[in-house]
């Protein structure tokens, strides 16, 4: 079993305002990912980092911004929400390439 | 441009037989191919994985076959069971290079069990 943990599960915030969504493994992996999924869609890679002070922008666009200070740790950013923000993120880890995901965050701006 | 392609939105199989899940892919550089099985308001589940020197991989009620030529994979579950409901999702990687580790997600498949 995989652990790889994000929080909030669910976040339903007004237009303007700043959130971080968090993620964090305890399996010691290098690689970490962030996904944006809409319902009946693929999953759309938006950040990943290969280490420590390492991140790249994903095949998708996105306005949000992630950091990678920590191993274990790999926050999301989003600095002002919109309502085209509103989608569920899925955070995943792996040493190889079987990719373990989280829960993941259900965000709806208002 | 759509690399991993699921084109069965849904399928419906009766409990104890055989659900077949099809993938066509299109980039011959993916050497790498993985299932991934989804409830609702859960993260995906790795299920199975084969790599491009082999064209079948089995584990339990699952096999996955992957037929190079034809860009094709498929998984196949037997029996299926009612808790295999979910949504099914293919992905491929590329070895090596700066593509390595990322994974290209298909569309997904929502698989049905009837009791």
């Amino acid at each position: 079993e995989a652990d790889i943990y994000q929080t909030p599960r669910y976040l339903v915030i007004g237009t303007g305002k700043k959130i971080t969504l968090e993620c964090s493994q305890t399996m010691g992996h290098d690689k970490m990912y962030w996904y944006q999924q809409d319902p009946g869609m693929e999953l759309h890679l938006i950040h990943y980092s290969y280490g420590v002070n390492s991140t790249e922008k994903g095949d998708l666009s996105s306005e949000s911004t992630v950091s990678r200070i920590r191993t274990e740790h790999f926050p999301l950013t989003l600095e002002s929400a919109r309502p085209s923000h509103t989608s569920q993120y899925l955070c995943a880890s792996s040493e190889l390439y079987e990719q373990y995901f989280g829960p993941g965050t259900r965000l709806t701006v208002t | 441009d759509q690399q991993v392609k699921q084109n069965s939105p849904s399928l419906s199989v009766q409990e104890g037989r055989i659900s077949i899940l099809n993938c066509d892919y299109t980039n011959s550089m993916f050497d790498y191919f993985l299932w991934y099985k989804k409830y609702p308001a859960e993260g995906p589940t790795f299920l199975i994985s084969i790599s491009s020197i082999k064209d079948k991989n089995e584990d339990g009620r699952f096999t996955v076959f992957l037929n190079k030529s034809a860009k094709h994979l498929s998984l196949h579950i037997v029996p299926s069971q009612p808790g295999d409901s979910a949504v099914y999702f293919c992905a491929a990687s590329v070895a090596g290079g700066t593509s390595y580790g990322k994974l290209t997600f298909g569309q997904g498949t929502i698989l049905t069990v009837h009791p």
